[in-house]
């Protein structure tokens, strides 16, 4: 079965600081992958996917995530945080095919920003 | 393009009452899901539909817990009885079966559930 970690469960940066937030998968092939923010009293928004190719991809909000298969990580990071920023983000991962379409999310990383 | 839509944004109830949450999902979008957030985890899918049939409901406690989508449109997921274990944020989501979308699931804002 499919699965997600998020090793960090609480993360504070400095605004104008880098930002990594880790996340590890189990997955028996090739997955597909996201990232999910979600700010307080809101929904899901996608921050980007991972499905194949180039294994550097870019998101919204300045957003970037590398997928990894030896080490079976999509860890995101971002050069500069915004306070904006501040929200809950989950890793997750979906089967790559058939036509259950199951997200498996992580438990979260919440992220505070200092000013 | 309106979202995914989601009513009533929060409800409390006494334990052992019953609860329906209604969504709508993007127009034209065939596969219809709804997850359950505990405070402190990530979403968790209870049922996904194709259209207006049954996916996966594996995770879908099913002695309390329905849902129906009749018209492969909008959905209804009802509990009945509600337990204080069932207070989460109730997620809907939506995504269209074309291949260049890859399936992409759009989020509704949730209902928000305390059971007392």
């Amino acid at each position: 079965a499919q699965s997600v970690t998020q090793p960090d469960i609480h993360i504070t940066v400095s605004e104008g600081a880098s930002l990594e937030l880790r996340c590890n998968y189990s997955y028996g092939a090739t997955p597909y992958l996201f990232w999910y923010v979600q700010s307080p009293g809101q929904g899901l928004q996608l921050l980007l996917k991972y499905f194949s190719g180039d294994t550097l991809v870019q998101g919204i909000k300045g957003f970037e995530a590398e997928f990894k298969r030896s080490q079976s990580s999509f860890n995101l990071r971002k050069p500069s945080v915004h306070w904006s920023d501040a929200a809950e983000y989950f890793c997750a991962v979906r089967n790559s095919g058939g036509s259950n379409y199951k997200l498996t999310f992580g438990k979260g990383t919440l992220l505070t920003v200092n000013p | 393009e309106a979202g995914v839509a989601q009513s009533p944004r929060y409800k409390i109830i006494e334990k052992r009452q019953s609860v329906a949450f209604w969504c709508n999902p993007i127009s034209g979008h065939a596969t219809l899901y709804w997850y359950q957030q505990i405070l402190g985890q990530g979403p968790k899918l209870l049922i996904q539909f194709q259209n207006n049939g049954v996916v996966d409901d594996s995770q879908l406690p099913k002695d309390r817990f329905s849902a129906e989508r009749l018209k492969g449109v909008d959905s209804t997921l009802k509990i009945q009885p509600a337990k204080l274990e069932d207070s989460a944020v109730y997620l809907c989501a939506s995504s269209s079966i074309w291949l260049r979308s890859y399936n992409e699931q759009f989020f509704g804002p949730g209902t928000r559930l305390t059971v007392l």
